[in-house]
């Protein structure tokens, strides 16, 4: 079976271009979460999404982030007029239920 | 307060010693408890889950929950090298939020 499948691995910007991160979960997973991890710091939740449904956006910044999981194909994390403190880690993770939580292997963004 | 706090370390560990790990938390509605580790550059990969009080046990690794004292710990037995890592403690706080702690490095010394 294959496991939570993200791309690109490593994506690279200048600033003010628009970033797209794409996540495929699990086979027989509905729900998607998206987290942000700074170096050498913890995991930041950003959204929480069902099949077209954003069921938890509060740790997602009001302006320039969005995150989307449409009826069919991945989920998207969009972030527009990246900045450098953009620059993390972004990971997916994916669950059957809503409870534990599969992770992918991220994509790293370095905004130049 | 943090919402899910743990100590940073290192914890440095001879190899064949036991290792624990804390975590606390502060929503006292949360229902479900997870470890994970990270290796440096890698993400995340589930160790184990725990949701009732007491132990919960899985090869080397032993889950501990104490929902009154809203305390995590885990254990790892008989530590090896390859046990060297970043392990993060995480919270399903009421509804369906998850919360990671910073996390606490672990060194084991050969």
């Amino acid at each position: 079976n294959a496991g939570v499948m993200q791309n690109p691995r490593h994506l690279v910007r200048r600033r003010g271009q628009e970033a797209r991160l794409r996540c495929s979960p699990m086979k027989g997973h509905s729900h998607v979460y998206w987290y942000r991890q700074l170096p050498e710091e913890g995991l930041k939740f950003m959204v929480y999404l069902q099949k077209e449904n954003i069921i938890d956006e509060s740790g997602m910044p009001k302006e320039r982030f969005s995150a989307e999981f449409p009826k069919e194909g991945p989920s998207i994390l969009r972030i527009q007029q990246v900045v450098r403190g953009d620059s993390a880690a972004y990971f997916c993770a994916s669950s059957r239920t809503g409870d534990t939580q599969y992770f992918g292997p991220g994509t790293r963004l370095t905004v130049l | 307060q943090k919402e899910v706090e743990q100590n940073s370390g290192p914890l440095s560990v001879p190899e064949g010693a036991i290792a624990s790990l804390n975590c606390t938390y502060s929503d006292r509605v949360s229902q479900s408890f997870f470890w994970y580790r990270q290796y440096s550059g890698k993400s995340p990969e589930l160790i184990m889950s725990i949701y009732s009080n007491g132990d919960k046990e899985d090869g080397r690794f032993t889950a501990q929950l104490n929902k009154a004292s809203q305390y995590v710990s885990l254990l790892i037995r008989d530590s090896q090298p390859s046990d060297s890592a970043t392990y993060l403690c995480a919270v399903i706080q009421g509804g369906f939020k998850t919360i990671f702690g910073a996390g606490t490095r672990l060194f084991v010394k050969a």
